[in-house]
This record gives C-alpha cells, sequence and structure tokens, in this order.
C-alpha cells in the first residue's frame, strides 16, 4: 500500500508570491496523482489530475508535475492571492484488479496567504 | 457538472444510535467511495463500491457497513454508534476505472455523545 508524505505540513507566505508544495509516494508504479484543496470544514475540490504518462499538468495560476521514478508530485501556485489560503491533499489511486480501490491522502499542507 | 450531495452536513447522535449517512451523485458513475477525516490522521477509506450491491472493505471498516440498492446512491451506516466515530465523512465518486478523477461531497460532521 502506498505511503504519501506532504511537506510542509504548513506554510505561510505574503500575498503575491510564487510558492511550490510537495507530496512525495512511496511505489512508483501509480496511474495518476490528483491535487485536491479543502477549504475549513468543507469537501475536497478536484484541483489537478496528472496521468502517469503525463509530466505536467497546468490550470489557471496552478502548475502541477510529476515524476514517477523519483516518487516526487510538486504543486506550483503563481502569484498567491488570499483566496488561494486553503489545505491542499494529494492523493494516488489503489487499484487491485477491480475497479478503482480507493484513494490514498496525504495529510496536506495548510496554506495561509497574508493580505 | 458532478454534482455529490451528502444528506446532512452535521449530525449529533447518542451512544448506540444506529445512524445512516447518505450520499448520491448524479452523473452515473459506477465507483463510490466512503472516507473519514481526522485530524492528525488525515482521509482514510472506510468503504467502496464498484457497482450496484457490490461492496469491499477499505482500511477501516470496522463498526461500518454500506448499502448500494441503486446506482447513484451509496449509504454508509453505523450499527452501533460509538464516540469514537466522531468524525467528518466524506463520500466520493468516480467513473469507473482508477485513472479517473474522484469528485466529493460536502461532508458531514457527526458528532456522537
Amino acid at each position: 500500500k502506498q505511503e504519501v508524505t506532504q511537506i510542509p505540513a504548513a506554510l505561510s507566505v505574503p500575498e503575491g508570491e510564487n510558492l511550490v508544495l510537495n507530496c512525495s509516494f512511496t511505489d512508483s508504479a501509480i496511474y495518476n496523482l490528483q491535487w485536491f484543496r479543502q477549504d475549513p470544514g468543507k469537501g475536497l475540490t478536484s484541483l489537478l489530475l496528472i496521468q502517469s504518462s503525463q509530466r505536467e499538468q497546468t490550470s489557471g495560476r496552478l502548475n502541477a508535475s510529476l515524476d514517477k521514478s523519483s516518487g516526487r508530485s510538486t504543486l506550483y501556485i503563481a502569484a498567491s492571492q488570499p483566496g488561494d489560503s486553503a489545505t491542499y491533499l494529494c492523493a494516488v489511486p489503489e487499484y487491485s484488479g477491480g475497479g478503482a480501490d480507493g484513494l490514498t491522502f496525504g495529510k496536506g499542507t495548510h496554506l495561509i496567504i497574508q493580505p | 457538472d458532478v454534482k455529490v450531495t451528502q444528506s446532512s452536513r452535521y449530525l449529533v447522535k447518542r451512544t448506540g444510535e444506529k445512524v445512516f449517512l447518505e450520499c448520491v451523485q448524479d452523473m452515473d458513475h459506477e465507483n463510490m467511495f466512503w472516507y473519514r477525516q481526522d485530524p492528525g490522521l488525515g482521509l482514510r477509506l472506510i468503504y467502496f463500491s464498484y457497482d450496484v450491491k457490490m461492496k469491499e472493505k477499505g482500511d477501516i471498516p470496522e463498526g461500518y457497513s454500506v448499502s448500494r440498492e441503486k446506482k447513484e446512491r451509496f449509504s454508509l451506516i453505523l450499527e452501533s454508534a460509538s464516540t469514537n466515530q466522531t468524525s467528518m465523512y466524506l463520500c466520493a465518486s468516480s467513473d469507473r476505472g482508477p485513472w479517473e478523477t474522484q469528485y466529493f461531497g460536502p461532508g458531514t460532521r457527526l458528532l456522537v455523545l
């Protein structure tokens, strides 16, 4: 079973800075990696999904990269805004041959953007 | 847009009560999942289902059961609620295959007294 680790656990930066969130996983045989955002007390919103054959995926100010061989992914946020304040989670799917066996999550990075 | 809805945002129950958490998705997805989220432990998979009437145990199934009578609806059942089941419960759905995006509901925050 995968182990997923996110560093740092918390991050506070001034508005306007570019920042990088890190995610690592133990088994490189993944189908994809998904990044989520969670606002306090709310559900998860999918931000980006990178398939195993891709190296990068972009959506607006967000760019996610994937290096399967080293078991790492990064989420780059450009020109951060106070509205980006949230917890960011990465996850990889487990698969035993049936359908999808659920996601294994990291514990998240709690991000605060100071106005 | 995919929509996953959960029947309650907040629930307060007594120890020993039978509790039903309902989840409905509107995208005809085959796969549905129940997770719980706890501070310091993150999200953990309780049960999942590939199809109607099918269920599979996740990482922490003890004390829970599930029901999937219709494709769009997946229910999580706490047979006899205990205080250690106080948590945030999140439902998700996805199309067939582990390569598909999982879509999450808003969550149900359950307090067991």
